[in-house]
């Protein structure tokens, strides 16, 4: 079983707060990814990383911002919050030497 | 560039029923497959998976095929449980590029009723 936690799991939250979303795997992956699922199901990749210090912004341009201090560690963070980032917030990682992505539970996010 | 083409949704079965999800996929080279799987309220399983042409993939009685010639992954599964309902993704990878992301499909929901 993949060891990867996301928190908070839900989060309701007001317009214009700073928020962040926390991810963290034991597996010492060097490799992690966030997924922006809409509520249609499609995935789409809004950030990555290659390891500690590397960050890249995916195909889906996010005002969100990421960072890589730790291995183990990425967490996501929205300055001002805002309606439109309302969705589901996915946490990957993998190994070097893999190409089997291994997912958190998510974090729900709704912005009133 | 590449991309996955899965049906859309949703499929509603019987249990018992026999179930097939259609993937087919564009890409370069010569790509990794996979068929991931998400229970509602939850993240992404890995279901099954192929690294390589006519190679199966396999797991909780769901099967796929890797055909190289007809581009596809195709999911099928003998006889569906009520249990087995949820949101199935087609992926794929890019062998050459170790470090990029998986590319997803759109989803497919399937929903089994007793």
């Amino acid at each position: 079983e993949a060891d990867i936690y996301q928190t908070p799991r839900y989060l309701v939250i007001g317009t214009g707060k700073k928020i962040t979303l926390e991810c963290s795997q034991t597996m010492g992956h060097d490799k992690m990814y966030w997924y922006q699922q809409d509520p249609g199901m499609e995935l789409h990749l809004i950030h990555y990383s290659y390891g500690v210090n590397s960050t890249e912004k995916g195909d889906l341009s996010s005002e969100s911002t990421v960072s890589r201090i730790r291995t183990e560690h990425f967490p996501l963070t929205l300055e001002s919050a805002r309606p439109s980032h309302t969705s589901q917030y996915l946490c990957a990682s993998k190994g070097w030497d893999s190409y089997e992505q291994y997912f958190g539970p998510g974090t729900r996010l709704t912005v009133t | 560039g590449n991309s996955v083409t899965q049906m859309e949704g949703p499929v509603t079965l019987s249990e018992e029923a026999f179930l097939t999800i259609n993937c087919t996929y564009t890409a370069t080279g010569y790509p990794s497959l996979f068929w991931y799987v998400q229970y509602p309220g939850e993240g992404l399983q890995l279901l099954l998976k192929a690294t390589k042409a006519d190679d199966k993939g396999s797991n909780k009685g769901f099967e796929a095929t890797y055909r190289k010639e007809t581009t596809s992954f195709h999911l099928e599964k003998g006889s569906v449980q009520v249990s087995d309902s949820a949101v199935y993704f087609c992926a794929l990878s890019d062998p050459s590029k170790a470090g990029t992301a998986l590319i997803f499909g759109k989803g497919t929901t399937l929903s089994v009723s007793s």
